[in-house]
């Protein structure tokens, strides 16, 4: 059964960049599917940031385009996520997903825990 | 891109329906049939429920029901439960080749 674990820090300071990976333990990320990163500030709803396909195709929300990188290492069997230029609106709970089915990423049916990042000085 | 519109609140008694709408536009909802719901307790990652509009994962109650019409998803809740009270979210895929998320509603069982 396949799980999902985030990792990284949960305090980052204004302006500079979250790093955040996820350790996929009972499958090969190499395999196939996409794995995704959906967030959610305190309170508020759910904010897809982006997702990979094993092969390593990025597709990325379009508001946060220009801040986000995803990456694949399947060395580790990990992916992770990287957001530069933070402010506190990115505050929230980074989810880490793999998709329902190998052939798409239109939703999410395994998740990691999620993980609390604050960004504050 | 601005996230689906659902309703803050829902309610309903034990054994009722409920009924949570997701509003889009000819963008995303209109324009596919890769809308999905998700259901989130509190301090929980979220549960896949729907896909595809109306197909349920193994092991999804068969109370949990799927529909569209034109920019309007909706999910039903038949035989309201305890354990259903949480928040549910829709997803739908985008023009963008993104994805985009809901609003969120609360279900509360009375």
């Amino acid at each position: 059964q396949v799980q999902l674990q985030e990792s990284g820090p949960g305090l980052v300071k204004p302006s500079e960049t979250l790093s955040l990976t996820c350790t996929v333990s009972g499958y090969s990320i190499s395999s196939g599917y996409y794995w995704g990163w959906i967030r959610q500030p305190p309170g508020k709803g759910l904010e897809w940031i982006g997702s990979i396909y094993h092969s390593g195709s990025t597709y990325y929300n379009p508001p946060l385009k220009s801040r986000v990188t995803i990456s694949v290492d399947t060395s580790k069997n990990q992916f992770s996520l990287k957001l530069k230029s933070v402010n506190a609106a990115d505050t929230a709970v980074y989810f880490c997903a793999r998709s329902s089915r190998a052939a798409d990423g239109n939703c999410f049916q395994q998740w990691g825990q999620g993980t609390l990042v604050t960004v504050s000085s | 891109q601005s996230a689906l519109t659902q309703p803050a609140s829902v309610s309903g008694s034990p054994g009722q329906s409920i009924t949570i709408s997701c509003t889009g536009t000819s963008s995303d909802i209109g324009g596919y049939n890769y809308i999905s719901w998700y259901q989130q307790h509190p301090g929980k990652a979220p549960k896949l429920m729907i896909y595809d509009v109306s197909d349920r994962p193994s092991g999804v109650s068969n109370r949990f029901s799927g529909s569209k019409s034109g920019n309007t998803a909706s999910l039903t809740i038949s035989g309201l439960q305890a354990e259903d009270e949480a928040d549910y979210y829709c997803s739908s895929y985008t023009s963008s080749n993104s994805l985009v998320f809901g609003t969120g509603t609360k279900v509360t069982v009375l």
